[in-house]
C-alpha cells in the first residue's frame, strides 16, 4: 500500500530552467513532508520540509508547495544546474507515527 | 563532526548464512531508524530504536530480522539465514529527538545473498 506517490519516474530539465518535481499522498494524517536528494551509492540527504500548517517553504534555490485539500506536494528548483541532478524522494510523516513513509523516487537530469 | 556511518558498505552473503549491518548515528543522536530500499522501489520503514529500547518494529518481518541499539555501541540489524529476497540497500538513520525532526541518513550498505 503506496502512501506516498511519486509518479514521474524521470524528469529532464535545461540547466537555469524551472524543475518541478510532484508527489502525492493518500493519507489525510499526515502533518510533515520532506524532500531528500540521493545520489548513487549515497544515502539519501535532506533538503527541506514543511508543515501541514503552512503551504509553502523556501530554502534559497528549493522551495517547497503543500496543497492539503488536494494531498498534493511540490519542489521547485530554481534555477536548476547540472549538480541537482539525482533522485529526489519525498517523505511524510503522521503526528501520531515514528517513520516516515517515502515515495519511489524522481531521476532529475539537469542538462547542461 | 562525523555523520551517520554505517558498515560494512557491501556485503556478500550465500543463502542461509547470518548478515550483520551496523550503524553509528550522529554525535548527540539517540534515535535510529532502519529502512530498507528494494530495486526500484523506495525506502522502507523497518525498526525505530532508542538506547536500550524497541519503540516500533512494525515494518521489520517478523522472522529471521532483528534490531537491537545497545547502551554502548552502535545499532545492529541482524538477518538470520538469508535469501535472496534479502538482497537489498539497506539505510540507517538518525535524529535528535523524537518526532518532527528530519532524518539524517548513512551511506547504506549494499547486502547482496547468493
Amino acid at each position: 500500500d503506496q502512501q506516498v506517490k511519486q509518479n514521474s519516474p524521470s524528469l529532464s530539465v535545461q540547466e537555469g530552467r524551472i524543475s518541478i518535481l510532484n508527489c502525492d499522498y493518500t493519507n489525510s494524517m499526515f502533518d510533515y513532508f520532506l524532500w531528500y536528494k540521493k545520489y548513487p551509492a549515497e544515502g539519501p540527504t535532506f533538503l527541506i520540509s514543511i508543515s501541514s500548517i503552512k503551504d509553502k517553504n523556501e530554502d534559497g534555490r528549493f522551495t517547497v508547495f503543500l496543497n492539503k485539500s488536494a494531498k498534493h506536494l511540490s519542489l521547485h528548483i530554481v534555477p536548476s544546474q547540472p549538480g541537482d541532478s539525482a533522485v529526489y524522494f519525498c517523505a511524510a510523516s503522521a503526528d501520531t507515527g515514528n517513520q516516515f513513509y517515502f515515495g519511489t523516487g524522481t531521476s532529475l537530469t539537469v542538462i547542461p | 563532526n562525523a555523520g551517520v556511518m554505517q558498515n560494512p558498505r557491501h556485503l556478500v552473503r550465500r543463502r542461509g548464512q547470518e548478515a550483520r549491518l551496523r550503524c553509528s548515528p550522529m554525535k548527540g543522536h539517540s534515535h535510529v531508524y532502519w529502512y530498507r530500499q528494494l530495486p526500484e522501489e523506495g525506502l522502507k520503514f523497518m525498526v525505530y530504536l532508542q538506547k536500550e529500547n524497541i519503540i516500533d518494529e512494525s515494518g521489520m518481518p517478523k522472522e529471521r530480522f532483528s534490531a537491537e541499539f545497545p547502551k554502548e555501541g552502535p545499532s545492529i540489524l541482524r538477518i538470520q539465514q538469508v535469501v535472496r529476497g534479502d538482497s537489498a540497500a539497506y539505510f540507517c538513520a538518525s535524529s535528535p529527538n523524537r518526532g518532527k525532526h528530519e532524518q539524517y541518513f548513512g551511506p547504506g550498505t549494499r547486502l547482496t545473498v547468493t
